[in-house]
């Protein structure tokens, strides 16, 4: 009964690499994020999609591009990937209303070497 | 713009000490204010969350925060520190304009002593 689920969990890969995470809510919201946990626990938002429409678009390289085929999924593409791009990537949903909380997922450790 | 800054990027205390987690918020409009809590390895959990309904708002594990609109604030409280209480914390902030999403803080890592 996972609310939120991302796989995979721990993603291993080469520069240059192409790679994909997938992200499902079986809770219902219309709101879902992207956001980007960096090594001192810094998260930022990169996305966010409501109603399988994009929403916000913070400053991302183009390397990124997130697709939402209907309201309880949301995958991130990732390009040539980069050293810089590891770090720990967390799919959350919502409600649209501002007053409800975000439901994170169990997150996605990107490891580029 | 709306934004969150938590004093202390660590804070350490005693098993059975009070926990004062310190979070002010910046924000043009009223804000809507949640803490969150992220043990290793896991995602984000919800602690509690100010909606404009109170101002002192009660969460889960005997965690509390109180809304001071004249001091910015919305510091988190536990009156007894637990070993397990021991994570990240982040306080945030949500937004309307330019579409719905939150706003967090940098975290403060709790450390609970024996």
């Amino acid at each position: 009964d996972t609310a939120v689920s991302q796989t995979p969990k721990y993603l291993v890969t080469q520069m240059g690499n192409d790679k994909s995470i997938k992200c499902e809510q079986n809770l219902g919201h219309d709101t879902m994020y992207w956001y980007k946990q960096d090594s001192k626990k810094f998260l930022k938002i990169m996305f966010s999609y409501n109603n399988k429409e994009l929403i916000i678009n913070e400053t991302v390289p183009n390397r990124f591009s997130p697709k939402s085929p209907d309201k309880a999924h949301l995958n991130l593409h990732i390009n040539s990937l980069e050293l810089g791009d590891s770090a720990v990537y967390f799919c959350a949903s919502s409600h649209q209303d501002r007053n409800t909380e975000a439901f994170f997922g169990q997150g996605t450790r990107l490891t580029v070497v | 713009a709306q934004s969150v800054t938590q004093l202390g990027s660590h804070v350490s205390v005693s098993e059975g000490a009070l926990v004062l987690l310190r979070c002010n918020y910046s924000s043009s409009v009223p804000p809507y204010l949640f803490w969150y809590v992220q043990y290793p390895n896991q995602g984000l959990q919800l602690l509690l969350k100010y909606t404009s309904a109170a101002t002192l708002v009660k969460g889960i594990n005997d965690f509390e925060a109180e809304f001071k609109k004249s001091e910015t604030s919305f510091h988190l409280t536990k009156p007894s520190a637990h070993m397990s209480d021991a994570a990240e914390y982040f306080c945030a902030v949500s937004r309307a304009t330019g579409g719905f999403k939150t706003i967090f803080g940098a975290g403060t890592r709790l450390f609970v002593k024996a």
